[in-house]
């Protein structure tokens, strides 16, 4: 089946580690996105690539990195530089030009 | 405004409509668009309409588009149990990279 597959769906992390995500689709999609979900807001751009080895910032990039070695697969790391990073992350893809953006299920990030 | 801007609740009972109701930000927006999340899930998009619409329907769905007053509304007739879910209202202006989310609105059906 044809998706994009996020994991772990929950996250524990202690103050000052970093923690990557993972985000990988099999829908041959060329653009990739990470958003960061607060309670009572809209969904915020973290990053977003376009095509492999390359990505650009998003609205809210500061103490986030982000890869694209690969098409398929678009990890989320978040750092220690990250001041408030317990939040629900989700990923999405997109064909390039396309009105529709495919999500994954989304990973809970707690910091204990 | 500088927010895409929703109501956060809204409840209503089974076999009402629903109207989930959406301001948004930039009269250059291209798409605008309805995403359903429900619990522990991502988002799915449930229609978007382009900005040269007024209205578009879809089978129990539909959205109306005010591009003066930079409103955009989603009715879902014959509301069922499981349409409750979190919606999200979001605007672009061409491509997905520079979409804008609102902090979507809970709606609960009752039976």
């Amino acid at each position: 089946d044809g998706g994009i597959t996020q994991s772990p769906k929950y996250l524990f992390r202690k103050e000052g580690q970093n923690v990557t995500l993972s985000c990988e689709q099999n829908l041959n999609h060329d653009a990739m996105y990470w958003y960061r979900q607060d309670p009572g807001q809209g969904l915020r751009l973290i990053y977003y690539s376009q095509i492999v080895n390359d990505f650009q910032k998003g609205d809210i990039a500061e103490g986030y990195s982000v890869s694209r070695e690969k098409k398929e697969s678009f990890p989320l790391t978040v750092t220690s530089a990250q001041k408030n990073p317990t939040a629900f992350y989700l990923c999405a893809s997109s064909a390039w030009g396309d009105t529709e953006a495919f999500f994954g299920q989304g990973t809970r990030l707690t910091v204990v | 405004g500088e927010d895409v801007e929703q109501s956060l609740f809204l409840s209503v009972r089974e076999g009402d409509s629903s109207v989930i109701n959406c301001t948004y930000t930039d009269s250059s927006s291209t798409y605008l668009y309805w995403y359903k999340q429900e619990p522990g899930a991502g988002l799915q998009l449930l229609t978007y309409i382009f900005s040269n619409m007024d209205m578009k329907q879809d089978q129990r769905l539909t959205v109306l588009l005010n591009k003066k007053d930079k409103h955009l509304s989603l009715r879902i007739a014959d509301t069922q149990t499981g349409d409750s879910a979190i919606y999200f209202c979001a605007e672009s202006i061409g491509g997905n990279n520079d979409m804008r989310f609102g902090a979507g609105t809970r709606l609960t059906v009752k039976p």
